[in-house]
Formats: C-alpha cells, structure tokens, sequence
C-alpha cells in the first residue's frame, strides 16, 4: 500500500483554464512539501506547509494543508505553458521525506 | 541559493563496471540523499546520511554503496553495473526534513 497517493496522475488541459490535483494519505504527517520537475531536471521546492489548515500562495498557485494534516491540494489559477511539469507532493517523516508518485501536468497553448 | 551539484548530467556504462556518481553542496547542509527515478515508480530512495561518515540504507539499497568523507559530497558506488541499473539519480541536501534541493541529475543508461 503506497503511503501517499497523488491524483490524478495525468492531466492535460488548456491553457487558460483552472485546475486541481490532490495529494493523500493515510497517515499523519509532520510537514508537506511540493515540487515541481520539469524534463531532465531534479525537482525544484515549490512550498513547504507544517500546520494544519494552512494555505499558502505562491503567485497563481494556491496550496492547501488539511485540517488533519493527511492531506493537501494544489490549485492552478488560469494555468500557462509554463506550468507543465510534473507535480510531486512529499511527507515528512523521520528526518526522511517520502514522495509520491506525481501528476504529470500538460498545459496545452 | 543552495546549490547541489552533480558531476555528470549523462552516463552510459558497460555491464560489470564500477560506476561513481558524485554530487557536492555548497551550503554546509548536513543531510545529504541519493534517489534514483523511474517512470511509474516514482523517487525511490537509496542511501542518505546525516553527517560525515555516517551512512543509511534507504529502500532500496542492493547493489549501491556510498561515501562521505566530506561534508559537502555524497558519492554514489554501483560495484557491479547491471541493465537494471539504469535510471535517472538524483542526489538532494537539505538542513531539516522540511524540503529538500536538489541536484539536476545523472541519467545513466547501462548497456
């Protein structure tokens, strides 16, 4: 049973529009991070979020930290070419960080 | 910014060679971790340390060894490469486990 589920796993949509991908799992955790990889390259840290409840923004990017802290969302706003990547979400645990497998975004222009 | 560094962004080696993968930090971070990244598997972690000398198992670590004589490098020893072996490494520092940089990667194919 894989520790932390990303949904969906595949998304692919126009650029202009909005969209959501989720991040889950079934234990609490101290810390979440987001990073995004783009082809070829190491994951870049787009966020980290600590308390539950949290929301944090980051331009046209709005994470969100569940009040139980077992889960977290991202959300795009009026997304761009520039976006497409692919989005992983990361647990802390034991000094250690546990990734999950990722959404690959596709912006269309 | 923290800066990871890692010393060949491609390899290709041949079955049965000894491989070295090194990556250097510049920000003094005493946690220092190998992955490797496979489609459909995701980040996969192989070895990490805490400190100099110090040296982890991750998941994964059956064919792997590492190194840490100093504290901004982390090595990565395949003692005997194998086609299955082939993947894309990723090293990462990072201060506390609240985010992690990382280095641009080596894509090492094996033939």
């Amino acid at each position: 049973t894989q520790l932390l589920e990303q949904s969906p796993q595949f998304l692919s949509i126009q650029e202009g529009e909005n969209l959501t991908v989720y991040c889950n799992s079934s234990s609490v955790f101290s810390s979440l991070q987001w990073y995004r990889q783009e082809p070829g390259e190491g994951p870049v840290l787009l966020v980290t979020v600590v308390t539950g409840g949290e929301v944090k923004k980051l331009k046209r990017l709005t994470f969100q930290f569940g009040d139980a802290r077992k889960d977290s969302s991202l959300h795009i706003t009026a997304a761009q070419p520039g976006d497409t990547g692919l989005y992983l979400c990361a647990l802390g645990r034991d000094d250690k960080i546990i990734f999950g497998k990722g959404t690959r975004l596709h912006i269309l222009p | 910014d923290v800066k990871v560094t890692q010393s060949s962004r491609y390899l290709v080696k041949r079955t049965g060679e000894k491989v070295f993968l090194e990556c250097v930090q510049d920000m003094d971070h005493e946690n220092m971790f190998w992955y490797r990244q496979d489609p459909g598997l995701g980040l996969r972690l192989i070895y990490f340390s805490y400190d100099v000398k110090m040296k982890e198992k991750g998941d994964i670590p059956e064919g792997y060894s590492v190194s840490r004589e100093k504290k901004e490098r982390f090595s990565l020893i395949l003692e005997s490469a194998s086609t299955n072996q082939t993947s894309m490494y990723l090293c990462a520092s990072s201060l506390i486990a609240y985010g992690y940089t990382f280095g641009s990667g080596t894509r090492l194919t094996v033939v």
